[in-house]
């Protein structure tokens, strides 16, 4: 168990649809990242979160990706009108920053999307 | 697109080889780290770097970051079958929140 979860690991669903993941990262990290993977590829950050502000989007996250974490808890990643391009996994990340130091990332164990 | 190279993409190697696997960046650093995935797993943190020219080891892993803070190397000594899987390494940028992840070199030991 690596300490972040990611509900639900597996999501299929038909292109047009709307899909949203969650995840719950460590308690004790302040910071709450996504990011996409394709096969082959290293993983491409989307967007990430101190406490409950989002701080940084990446350009891949267009306007049919929000993502949220209310009250600074868990963060949830919805995509509107999927397209067959969407298809990819999803990984949810946290860290712990203190006193201007960073710590590496602690991923979860992502969630699959395949659009069809 | 990718902002950090790793070279080589693949390497097979017979069991009690060594490995090395090298990651360059068109800019400079801040930190770098590194990561193992296993087949069908997720990226699991390694080691982060700091200093330029400097140099930590685990076990039969060595890493190294460049003098410049544009390369680093992972090493492996006389690799196992339980090393199998994608490296990546994933610098981070001064004034940049989030890491850059490499291309990855996937291993394969061979029995």
């Amino acid at each position: 168990d690596t300490g972040v979860s990611q509900d639900p690991r597996h999501k299929i669903t038909k292109r047009g649809q709307n899909v949203t993941f969650r995840c719950d990262p460590i308690s004790e990290h302040n910071r709450l990242y996504w990011y996409r993977q394709t096969l082959g590829q290293g993983p491409e950050f989307l967007t990430y979160f101190q406490n409950e502000a989002q701080l940084e989007k990446s350009r891949l996250l267009s306007d049919r990706f929000s993502a949220e974490r209310p009250k600074g808890s868990f963060s949830t990643l919805e995509i509107q009108r999927t397209e067959q391009g969407d298809s990819a996994m999803y990984l949810c990340a946290s860290r712990a920053v203190k006193q201007g130091r960073g710590y590496g990332y602690t991923f979860g164990s992502g969630t699959r999307l395949t659009v069809v | 697109g990718q902002q950090v190279m790793q070279i080589p993409q693949y390497q097979h190697v017979q069991e009690g080889e060594d490995f090395t696997t090298y990651c360059n960046s068109s800019t400079t650093l801040s930190n770098i780290q590194w990561y193992k995935q296993r087949p069908g797993g997720h990226p699991v943190f390694l080691i982060q770097l700091v200093k330029s020219g400097e140099v930590k080891k685990q076990k039969r892993l060595t890493f190294q970051f460049g003098e410049a803070k544009k390369n680093s190397s992972l090493h492996i000594t006389a690799t196992q079958t339980t090393d199998v899987g994608t490296y990546f390494c994933a610098g981070g940028k001064t004034g940049a929140n989030n890491l850059f992840f490499g291309t990855g070199t996937r291993l394969t030991v061979i029995p």
